[in-house]
């Protein structure tokens, strides 16, 4: 079975520096990856998607994430963060036959603060 | 386009009522979507479907139903609520292109 493990339940960091957001996952085959991201009281939005191809993936907002097979991982990145990315961010997992079918971790509230 | 909509935004149940939570989607999309989530647990699948009339269970289906008659709506029932229902659930539709779900604002249910 599909796993999602997000390394870090909270990542705070000040204004225009950089960061990172950790994700691992486990599955016996092929993977489609995701990031979403979710603002206070909202729903959740699309950051990026790694489906083939290309390992290094651009997003919207300045988000980037790297595929990496060998270590499982798709970490999340961005250069310099600003105040309007404090939001909680959700890695998934899916199946390419079930991408409708996806299997979250359970995310990272990044605080980023003045 | 209003993209995906929820109803109620907000409900309180007493345990074992029961209640149906709405969700429609204008973008024509086959396969549709219900989540739950809760601190510190992400996201889980409770029912999907990719298509009128076709549904399937998810992670966690018990104490939940669901139908599917047409494209646009995908709603979801509370059959006898319990207090570990309380959750915020989402509603989500999938672009087969792109592989894009796109989420409704959630529900956020209690139940007492």
């Amino acid at each position: 079975a599909q796993s999602v493990t997000q390394l870090d339940s909270q990542v705070p960091v000040f204004e225009e520096a950089p960061v990172e957001l950790r994700c691992n996952y486990s599955s016996s085959v092929s993977v489609y990856l995701f990031w979403y991201v979710q603002y206070p009281n909202q729903g959740l939005q699309l950051l990026l998607k790694y489906l083939s191809g290309s390992t290094l993936v651009k997003g919207i907002n300045g988000f980037e994430a790297e595929f990496n097979k060998s270590q499982t991982s798709f970490h999340l990145r961005k250069p310099s963060v600003h105040i309007s990315d404090t939001a909680e961010y959700f890695c998934a997992v899916s199946d390419p036959g079930g991408y409708n079918k996806l299997i979250f971790g359970a995310g990272t509230r990044l605080a980023v603060h003045p | 386009n209003a993209g995906v909509t929820q109803t109620p935004k907000f409900q309180v149940l007493k345990t074992g009522q029961s209640m149906t939570l709405q969700c429609a989607q204008d973008m024509n999309h086959e396969y549709m979507s219900w989540y739950r989530q809760d601190p510190g647990m992400g996201l889980r699948l409770i029912h999907y479907s990719v298509g009128a009339g076709i549904t399937d269970q998810g992670e966690v289906p018990n104490g939940y139903n669901v139908s599917r008659s047409t494209t646009e709506d995908f709603p979801l029932r509370l059959l006898s609520a319990a207090p570990s229902q309380t959750s915020v659930y989402f509603c989500a539709s999938t672009d087969r292109d792109s592989y894009e779900q796109y989420f409704g604002p959630g529900t956020r249910l209690t139940v007492t």
